[in-house]
């Protein structure tokens, strides 16, 4: 079935470091990936969605893109601050019974020191 | 805009306890999920639905029980609570045929 892995758990930059975060899939189907973060307390939050149609999404300075050839998919920011402190999730788009359902990676947890 | 709602924000319970968790939403969305996450972990579907009363197993089911009964709440049963468990349940909810999910704030479940 598909799947997705993150490894890197967790990851410790300071204020104007250059992020990347990455995933690796496996789907049959044309992936749809998204990233969300997740703060303290609070759910996860949609932060960008990326298709083999835009291969590319931006939003809040963070970038996602992918790679087919590798079965990958990445998040960057240029120039982390400290409130970008939370947990990012990759997740995969996968059909389901009548909908879809989201294939989550474990999580990287982001600090970001002043 | 709209917004989900979880009921309680925490949960303490006692080992072989019965235990429900409620979620509602007012983004009027056709299918509603429950999700359970664990330090360390990515989140992972315990049941799913897609209309009121239509109920859809995730990979994570057994051991738990699901309600839909109206378009706007979903409930969550624990059938038998687990000595030293300890999870947060996430409920989300998307529009029909969509894959971009919302999720409420969580219950944190401790089971003692």
């Amino acid at each position: 079935g598909d799947s997705v892995t993150q490894k890197q758990g967790q990851v410790t930059l300071s204020e104007d470091d250059f992020l990347f975060i990455n995933c690796t899939y496996s789907t049959t189907t044309y992936p749809t990936l998204l990233w969300y973060v997740q703060y303290p307390g609070q759910g996860p939050q949609l932060l960008l969605k990326v298709t083999t149609a835009n291969n590319k999404g931006i939003s809040r300075g963070f970038e996602a893109t992918y790679d087919k050839g590798t079965t990958s998919f990445h998040l960057q920011k240029a120039s982390v601050q400290e409130s970008d402190s939370a947990v990012y999730f990759c997740a995969l788009v996968s059909p389901a019974s009548g909908s879809w359902q989201l294939i989550f990676g474990s999580g990287t947890q982001l600090t970001v020191m002043p | 805009g709209g917004i989900i709602t979880q009921t309680p924000k925490f949960l303490i319970g006692q080992e072989g306890q019965k235990l429900t968790l409620k979620c509602q939403q007012n983004f009027n969305h056709d299918t509603m999920y429950w999700y359970r996450q664990d330090s360390g972990k990515g989140l992972r579907l315990i049941y799913y639905s897609i209309t009121e009363n239509d109920l859809q197993k995730g990979d994570l089911s057994e051991g738990y029980d699901a309600s839909r009964e109206k378009k706007s709440s979903f409930s969550l049963t624990v059938t038998s609570a687990q000595k030293n468990e300890m999870a947060v349940f996430l409920c989300a909810s998307s529009i029909g045929g969509e894959d971009t999910q919302y999720f409420g704030p969580g219950t944190r479940l401790l089971v003692l």
